[in-house]
C-alpha cells in the first residue's frame, strides 16, 4: 500500500520568509502525488499535483513542489510567506485513479 | 458554483444512537468519495460511490457502516450503533463524471465533525 508521511505536525514562519513543508511517500509504483491546503471551516483545496510530468510541479498561491524519486520525497515550498498562508497542509499519495491516502497534515502559523 | 457541501458540520451522539452524515456534491458531478481522519492522522478512504452503486468500498469497516449514494438527494454515510472509537471527522469528496484525465481530481467539502459521548 502506498503511504506518505509529513514530517512536523506544525512549522511557524515569519511573514516574507520560506515556507518549506516536508513529505516522503512510500510506493511500489509511480505515484501520483497531490497538495492540498485547508483553512478553517473549508474544504481541501488541491495546491497542486505531480502526474510523472515535469518533476517541479508549479500550484497556486506561488506554491510549488519538486518530485524527487531518488529521495521519496514532494517537498513544498513557498519563497515568501504570507499572513493568509495560515492553514493546514496535507500531503496526499493516489493508489490507482481515486483512492487517495494522505499525511497527518501540517499547520502552518505565520508571523507578523 | 457552490462547492460540496456536507452536514451536519458538527454531530453529536450518545455510544448506541446512529449516525447519518450528508453529503452534496458540486453540480454536474456524479462521483462521490468519504474518507475518515481519526484524530493526529491523515485521512483515510473509505468507500466510492456513483449515482446508485457501491463502486469501491474496500476502506469501510465490515460493520455498522453503510453508504448510498441514491438517483435523487445526498450521499449518506450511515453508522449504526456509534462506539467512541469513531469520533472522527468525516469528509466527502466529488469528482465529475467520465474523466479523461486521470488521477481523478476530487473537490472536497468541510467535513462533518462526530463526537461520540
Amino acid at each position: 500500500a502506498q503511504s506518505v508521511t509529513q514530517l512536523g505536525s506544525h512549522v511557524s514562519v515569519s511573514e516574507g520568509a520560506l515556507v518549506l513543508l516536508r513529505c516522503n511517500y512510500s510506493s511500489s509504483v509511480p505515484p501520483y502525488l497531490f497538495w492540498y491546503v485547508q483553512y478553517p471551516n473549508q474544504g481541501l483545496q488541491l495546491l497542486l499535483k505531480y502526474t510523472s510530468a515535469a518533476t517541479l510541479v508549479k500550484g497556486i498561491n506561488g506554491f510549488e513542489a519538486e518530485f524527487k524519486k531518488s529521495e521519496t520525497s514532494f517537498h513544498l515550498t513557498k519563497p515568501s510567506a504570507h499572513m493568509s498562508d495560515a492553514a493546514e497542509y496535507f500531503c496526499a499519495v493516489s493508489e490507482g485513479d481515486y483512492k487517495l491516502s494522505f499525511g497527518a497534515g501540517t499547520t502552518v502559523t505565520v508571523r507578523a | 458554483n457552490a462547492g460540496v457541501m456536507q452536514n451536519p458540520r458538527h454531530l453529536v451522539r450518545r455510544r448506541g444512537q446512529e449516525a447519518r452524515l450528508r453529503c452534496s456534491p458540486m453540480k454536474g458531478h456524479s462521483h462521490v468519495y468519504w474518507y475518515r481522519q481519526l484524530p493526529e492522522e491523515g485521512l483515510k478512504f473509505m468507500v466510492y460511490l456513483q449515482k446508485e452503486n457501491i463502486i469501491d468500498e474496500s476502506g469501510m469497516p465490515k460493520e455498522r457502516f453503510s453508504a448510498e449514494f441514491p438517483k435523487e438527494g445526498p450521499s449518506i454515510l450511515r453508522i449504526q450503533q456509534v462506539v467512541r472509537g469513531d469520533s472522527a471527522a468525516y469528509f466527502c469528496a466529488s469528482s465529475p463524471r467520465g474523466q479523461g484525465v486521470r488521477p481523478y481530481e476530487q473537490y472536497f467539502g468541510p467535513g462533518t465533525r462526530l463526537t461520540v459521548t
